[in-house]
């Protein structure tokens, strides 16, 4: 079957780096996705790795490893606003996009 | 960047009666729409995907006849949850591919259902 694993949640400190682990086994592999989604609202486009490597965009990061069927995100210099849902998501064979559960990240001052 | 609008927001309705949601592509022809529903604390679950006039393919477990899924043009869906019961109540997403691209899926902004 497929599947996504990723934690649950997450605490950080305002200021810091966070990294969200994603695992993953899907049939097939076309692209790993990063959403932020806030609390009642729809998930927002982070990043998108399809080959390995680690992509910078900003404060964010993402890398991938194909091999180890493995993702992370990273978050620098947190701010309050970061606090929300970090979906990781698989592009399969089929196109279509395997979610995770989510980590909801918690940022204290 | 693409946007994908959804109409309503926000809605409450009785118990027993159908509602209906749309998802527009407003600047780009999506060929293909998706159906998404997220309960409280989980993760986005795919309910179906539709193609541009056909039928749309439904997901293991999704009720055709109760979540209806019309997609008659390049930048219309909807969704229409018939006989809507309390357990209906759910924050609906749809999201929709171009043609051209296969890999970018653009979000609406959700639909919150509430069935009283």
């Amino acid at each position: 079957g497929q599947n996504i694993d990723q934690p649950t949640e997450m605490t950080a400190t305002e200021g810091a780096i966070v990294q969200i682990n994603c695992t993953y086994q899907t049939s097939g592999f076309n692209g790993l996705f990063w959403y932020q989604q806030h609390a009642g609202e729809a998930p927002t486009f982070l990043s998108y790795n399809v080959l390995d490597g680690l992509e910078e965009k900003g404060r964010f990061s993402s890398f991938l490893s194909r091999s180890k069927g493995y993702s992370y995100l990273l978050l620098k210099e947190l701010q309050m606003k970061d606090s929300a849902s970090y979906l990781c998501a698989v592009m399969d064979s089929n196109y279509q996009l395997i979610w995770g559960a989510g980590t909801k990240l918690i940022i204290k001052p | 960047g693409a946007v994908v609008s959804q109409h309503p927001s926000r809605v409450i309705c009785k118990s027993g009666t159908s509602v209906k949601i749309e998802c527009r592509s407003l600047d780009f022809q999506a060929t293909t729409m998706f159906w998404y529903r997220q309960f409280p604390k989980q993760s986005l679950m795919l309910m179906a995907t539709s193609n541009e006039g056909s039928k749309a393919t439904y997901e293991q477990g999704v009720e055709k006849d109760k979540f209806l899924i019309n997609h008659a043009s390049l930048t219309l869906s909807t969704l229409t949850v018939t006989s809507a019961h309390p357990e209906d109540s759910s924050f609906y997403i749809c999201s929709a591919r171009a043609g051209t691209d296969q890999e970018t899926q653009y979000f609406g902004p959700g639909t919150r259902l509430l069935v009283l």
